[in-house]
């Protein structure tokens, strides 16, 4: 079965810390993505990560890939209540269909 | 430049009705994807298409549910007698052939009374 698993699924953080969710994913998959998602609202798509060892970078957030491990990882640096959200991740197998994590849902606090 | 859109954004129906979801992808993108979203649940596959051809509907959960892309653009999902569980909101998401990357919409937020 085909499983995408993200940690942790809340997080508080104080603005200015910095933090970590990661994403697991059960079998060999294409590529990798991130998404965020407020309140109400569709996807915005965050990242792409197409290979391993894989590393971008958007302003305070940074995603990596770990093919070998089957993880991602999403890292905060010095948060701002403005990246208060959802994150999924979401791994790509086979014939283009996306599987979704549960989400991490995340609180900055001021 | 324009990005997928959905229709209705919301929509209210009592148990049994039947309701019809559109949505209108990225001109030019040849994949479309529905996905169902429930309550505080990263969102579950439904079917895709390439063009007009439904190539995987693995993920409807009953032969209540039905999608269509007759002409490979606008695609409709409609939900038969629908159920109090169908509540949720359906994504769609388009993407270009040459790139996987998929492009969601705003979503049509289903609230079976």
């Amino acid at each position: 079965e085909l499983k995408v698993e993200q940690n942790p699924l809340f997080l508080s953080m104080q603005e200015g810390k910095n933090y970590t969710i990661y994403c697991n994913y059960s079998t060999t998959s294409d590529r990798l993505y991130w998404y965020r998602q407020d309140p109400g609202k569709s996807l915005e798509s965050l990242f792409v990560l197409l290979s391993n060892g894989a590393v971008k970078q958007e302003g305070r957030l940074m995603a990596s890939l770990d093919t070998k491990a089957r993880l991602s990882t999403l890292h905060i640096t010095a948060a701002v209540h403005d990246l208060s959200a959802t994150y999924f991740c979401a791994a790509l197998f086979g014939n283009e269909k996306l599987t979704f994590g549960t989400g991490t849902r995340l609180t900055i606090i001021p | 430049g324009a990005g997928v859109s959905q229709s209705p954004r919301y929509k209210v129906a009592k148990r049994g009705q039947d309701v019809a979801l559109r949505c209108d992808p990225i001109s030019g993108h040849v994949s479309l994807f529905w996905y169902q979203q429930a309550l505080g649940q990263g969102p579950e596959f439904l079917t895709y298409f390439q063009n007009e051809a439904q190539l995987d509907k693995s993920g409807l959960p009953s032969d209540r549910f039905f999608a269509e892309r007759p002409e490979g653009s606008v695609s409709t999902l409609k939900i038969q007698r629908t159920q109090q569980e169908d509540s949720a909101v359906y994504l769609c998401a388009s993407s270009r052939p040459t790139n996987n990357e998929q492009f969601f919409g705003p979503g049509t937020r289903l609230t079976v009374l």
